[in-house]
């Protein structure tokens, strides 16, 4: 059981590039979520999912694009990288129904743009 | 959402109990108080839940007020290992579909001493 696995772990992109960042979950967990973490700060959610097919904004997804096209997976896409962006990303998923244990997070992408 | 309030850092005592609070004065009926923490830069760990009573499991207590406006973790005998930033969110039942706007603080940075 791999609960929640995010790849790339690392990435460096130029100003303008694109990049897609994967999260894909094994506990057949109905919610997913993408969070940035910048230095020393709490975590934003960008965007989030409450089920396959379907995406919605959370407080910053400006520069951002998502896609649940599978249960298990959750993309997040950056489509002309700006330095701005450069933090860390976490990916989470969740249960919806009431026995809900919390979120469980991946281990993050640190992503550097120059 | 409701926000909440936590302060920015606290120290313990490696041993003794360490309590966190946290405030919630705009938590609306249904909404639940959740506690994670993240150590390093690991993804955010969940650590306990709850709506209105008290609860306690392996790894904490967690005491709600009567008028739900704040709330308190205990780490009942902290070790070196509990120092993290630890966060509280208020988010809605996970089977309400706005349940994916919660959002995380700066949380409070903990630091147990020997």
């Amino acid at each position: 059981n791999a609960g929640v696995t995010q790849t790339p772990k690392f990435r460096v992109l130029k100003t303008g590039q694109s990049m897609t960042l994967l999260c894909a979950q094994d506990m057949n967990h109905e919610y997913m979520y993408w969070y940035r973490q910048d230095p020393g700060m709490g975590l934003r959610l960008i965007h989030y999912s409450v089920g396959e097919g379907t995406t919605a904004k959370g407080e910053v997804p400006d520069g951002y694009n998502v896609s649940r096209l599978k249960k298990q997976n959750f993309l997040l896409g950056l489509e002309s990288a700006a330095p701005s962006q450069t933090s860390v990303y976490f990916c989470a998923s969740s249960f919806s129904d009431g026995i809900n244990y919390g979120y469980t997070f991946g281990s993050g992408t640190r992503l550097t743009v120059v | 959402d409701a926000k909440t309030t936590q302060p920015p850092s606290m120290d313990c005592a490696e041993g003794r109990a360490a309590n966190l609070p946290c405030n919630h004065s705009t938590i609306s009926g249904n909404e639940y108080v959740y506690w994670y923490r993240q150590i390093h830069s690991q993804g955010p760990q969940y650590i306990i839940h709850g709506l209105k009573n008290n609860e306690t499991n392996e790894m904490a207590s967690l005491i709600i007020t009567e008028d739900r406006k704040s709330s308190t973790l205990i780490l009942p005998h902290a070790t070196l290992r509990d120092t993290a930033v630890y966060y509280c969110i208020v988010r809605l039942p996970p089977i309400n579909t706005n349940a994916g706007k919660s959002t995380f603080g700066d949380g409070t940075t903990l630091t147990v001493k020997p």
